[in-house]
This record gives C-alpha cells, structure tokens and sequence, in this order.
C-alpha cells in the first residue's frame, strides 16, 4: 500500500491568497484526520472525518478553514484567504475503527506551508 | 481544557541504555494512550497503544505503562542505539477525541 498521500508537500504563498491542501487517505480506513503541527503549539487535531462525515470540527482555528471529503479516497483543507500565521506543517492521517480511539493512525508525509 | 506535558526538553543517553520518557495528563481519562515517533520532516509514526483497564504493554524493545491514578504513562526503550534518536509523542484518545503532546526529542549517542 502507498500510505496516505497528500499533495503539495511544499506551498508558499502570500498572505491573502486561497491555499488548497490535499490528502488520499490508505483505501478501506474510514476515518480521516486533519492536524496542523507548529513547534509552540505541537500537533493539533483540525478536524476528524467518519465515513466521509465531519464529526468533529471543533479544532478549525476560524472560518476561513473548512474541509470536505467528498469521497471515501479523497479529502481537502482549504485556508481563504491565509494569514503568516497559518504557516506551519499540515498532516492528515486514516485509520480504520469507528471513533473510538482505539486504531493507531497512518500519518502522511505532511504539507509544509509558508504564508509570507 | 484537557492537557499533556511532555519533557520539552532533549533526552541524551549513553547507547545501551535504557531511555524513560514521561508523558502527564490532566483533565481528561482517556480510554487509550498511544505513543508516536517522529523523524525531522516526516509524519509520526505509530509505536504502541495501551487501554486503560492494562498497567503494561510491550513490543520488543518497548515498554509502556499507564497509570491512571496518576494520569502517567511511561515510555521506555531498553538497549538503546543511536537509530533510536527520535521525537516521541504520546497521545490521549477516546470517543471522537486525539490530543497529541508536543513530544520528547531523545538522541542516543553512540
């Protein structure tokens, strides 16, 4: 299996512009995970999908992050418009389970975004 | 708010050691305590899980405790080598809930 997939790995920006980030999840894990990793505030959950159904979004900073996953391979974290401060490194992880906890979670390779 | 401590600074041991690392919570009982490694520019990785009715868990070199009085876990790795060299995350999960503690970094020196 190729492990979870998310493109681009690098993205920079400038403060304003709309920056969209992608993540294929390992085919037959129904959870989906979006975290966002700064060295002052480590890893953070953003937002957990079940079954391509947001269950918990009380992690997304503001509005001007949403999420979607349209289907069971694909989801998307789009920042509109960015602020510097959204700079930082953006993982999504799958696991298989139904929210219990108990699955360990599949980490990509995560998407380092710099906004200037 | 739910919390993890997490020994933010560096662990250096002597290779062939054991290293022990210290993950505290607070607020929160969780029903599971996972524990992450993490290599500069990847993602984490996941190492064990432990259930809270378990005191102990090990895999090969790895040994973990969860002590839900004290709202500890404890991570050790026995024999150490300097592949070992890592930052180590430990994490509380339940129902619809991860937090992630913002990780040990460990160097082994040979």
């Amino acid at each position: 299996d190729a492990g979870v997939i998310q493109s681009p790995r690098h993205e920079v920006t400038e403060m304003g512009q709309e920056v969209t980030l992608r993540c294929k999840p390992i085919s037959g894990h129904n959870s989906l995970f979006w975290y966002r990793q700064t060295m002052m505030r480590g890893l953070e959950l953003l937002i957990y999908f079940n079954n391509n159904v947001p269950i918990d979004d009380s992690g997304m900073p503001e509005d001007r992050f949403s999420a979607k996953m349209p289907n069971a391979s694909f989801s998307t974290l789009k920042i509109q418009p960015s602020e510097p401060r959204d700079s930082a490194v953006y993982f999504c992880a799958s696991s298989r389970g139904a929210g219990q906890g108990a699955s360990e979670q599949y980490f990509g390779p995560g998407t380092r975004l710099t906004v200037t | 708010s739910q919390k993890i401590e997490q020994n933010s600074e560096a662990l250096n041991i002597q290779e062939g050691k054991t290293a022990t690392l210290t993950c505290n919570y607070t607020n929160y009982s969780p029903a599971y305590l996972q524990w992450y490694r993490q290599d500069p520019g990847r993602g984490p990785v996941f190492l064990l899980l432990i259930r809270e009715n378990e005191k102990e868990k090990r895999k090969e070199r790895l040994k973990v405790t969860f002590d839900t009085t004290l709202k500890q876990s404890l991570f050790h790795i026995t024999a150490s080598q300097p592949a070992d060299s890592a930052t180590y995350l430990c994490a509380l999960s339940g129902t619809y809930k991860y937090i992630f503690g913002t990780g040990t970094r460990l160097k082994v020196l040979a």
